[in-house]
């Protein structure tokens, strides 16, 4: 079954301490694999995609990388602004299918 | 603001009870899109429309939930008798045809409680 796996489910870091996260997927005929960033209590807000391994793309302080296997979200020097709940997703026909997001959390 | 709505943005009902929440998309976009999602989780697609036609429904979507884009406009999403275990985030959202799939533009949701 397609699908993407998303670690750590939760980090906390300190401001400023960069780390990445993990989005590994098993998807057939990957089209395009997306990140989506999800504040508590609102809808996802789209960030990136991404379409071919070796691609990137940032945004801010978020660089988001592509393998064959996995994808990375680099977070450089974050701030606590950047506290949100970050999704992997992949499209399948017209929908999205998203994995169960890493919560980030960043300490003053 | 010309982003994707929802209302309500929140509602409480008891076990039993219908209930209907709407979705205006972003005016120029042709899908919109239906998903839900539980705590822990990311979203789940139930259903999408492209203008009025309902294209595709998950099987999640069971015979007590009913959607409908009348004229390609806005869209409503009806569960009837409502269970406890509907008790979710509605998200709607809406991208334009052709589109790169994944720009798809999310409302903020409607927080659905079933006591």
């Amino acid at each position: 079954e397609d699908q993407v796996t998303q670690s750590p489910e939760a980090l906390r870091l300190q401001e400023g301490e960069s780390s990445s996260l993990n989005c590994s997927y098993t998807v057939s005929g990957l089209r395009g694999l997306f990140w989506y960033r999800q504040d508590p209590g609102k809808g996802p807000e789209f960030l990136f995609t991404l379409y071919s391994a070796g691609e990137e793309k940032e945004k801010e302080r978020l660089k988001a990388t592509l393998t064959k296997k996995e994808s990375f979200l680099h977070i450089t020097a974050p701030k606590p602004e950047d506290s949100a709940t970050y999704l992997c997703a992949f499209p399948r026909d017209d929908k999205i299918i998203f994995g169960k997001g890493t919560r980030l959390h960043i300490l003053p | 603001d010309t982003g994707v709505s929802q209302n309500p943005r929140h509602k409480i009902t008891k076990r039993g009870q219908n209930v209907t929440f709407r979705c205006d998309p972003i005016s120029e976009h042709n899908r919109l899109y239906w998903y839900r999602q539980t705590l822990g989780q990311g979203p789940e697609f139930l259903t999408y429309f492209q203008n009025e036609a309902q294209l595709e429904k998950s099987r999640l979507l069971s015979d007590r939930f009913s959607a409908e884009r009348p004229k390609g406009s806005f869209s409503t999403l009806e569960i009837q008798r409502t269970e406890q275990g509907d008790s979710a985030m509605y998200l709607c959202a809406s991208s334009p045809t052709g589109s790169v799939v994944g720009a798809q533009f999310f409302g903020p949701g409607t927080r659905l409680t079933v006591l």
